[in-house]
């Protein structure tokens, strides 16, 4: 089945800490979107992708970082640098731009 | 003030009831999009529209471009339709997102 999977679905991590959050396609999607949601707020964009090893930062790039070596995979690393990095965390992709967004199912990033 | 405003926040009905919520937007935009969230966090795309009127199913869609709002109604309403309802309005590469309504359906 094609979809969009995100792993893993609850993380913690102490504070200092790096920590990568995975995103995989196998939609043959070219844009990939990352997206922070805190509650009662609407999901903010950190970076996107529309096309292989080119990303473009969203509203809240500071303290992210982003690769996309494969059409498939577009991991987001939380850094240290990152003041509030305990959020919701949704992958999407889309055959391009203009088209339905398709979402991950999220991981849960805490940080101790 | 949000680009995209969405009402009601909290929305509590009895089942089978006729459910509006709306969503207005102060930007021009390319199209308009109605997410689904569910408790569990995942998001799936209910509509995606750029002018006049979408169903499916139970769901409705319909946008006025000139008033810079939309609506999304759902009919006969049931608990399984109990989520948070995301609007959001894409700006060429852009996309800006309503902080969401929840939807309480008890039986």
């Amino acid at each position: 089945d094609g979809g969009i999977t995100q792993s893993p679905k609850y993380l913690f991590r102490k504070e200092g800490q790096n920590v990568t959050l995975s995103c995989e396609q196998n939609l043959n999607h070219d844009a990939m979107y990352w997206y922070r949601q805190d509650p009662g707020q609407g999901l903010r964009l950190i970076y996107y992708s529309q096309i292989v090893n080119d990303f473009q930062k969203g509203d809240i790039a500071e303290g992210y970082s982003v690769s996309r070596e494969k059409k498939e995979s577009f991991p987001l690393t939380v850094t240290s640098a990152q003041k509030n990095p305990t959020a919701f965390y949704l992958c999407a992709s889309t055959r391009t731009s203009g088209n339905e967004q398709f979402f991950g199912p999220g991981t849960r990033l805490t940080v101790l | 003030k949000n680009e995209v405003e969405q009402s009601p926040q909290n929305l509590t009905a009895q089942e089978g009831e006729f459910i509006t919520i709306n969503c207005s937007y102060s930007v021009g935009i390319s199209a308009l999009h109605w997410l689904q969230q569910h408790p569990g966090g995942g998001i799936v795309s209910l509509f995606m529209l750029s002018s006049g009127k979408k169903k499916h199913g139970r769901l409705i869609a319909t946008i006025n471009i000139q008033e810079k709002h939309s609506s999304l109604h759902i009919t006969a309403s049931h608990p399984r339709d109990s989520a948070v309802y995301i609007c959001a309005v894409e700006m060429g590469n852009d996309m800006r997102f309503g902080a969401g309504t929840r939807l309480t359906v008890k039986p």
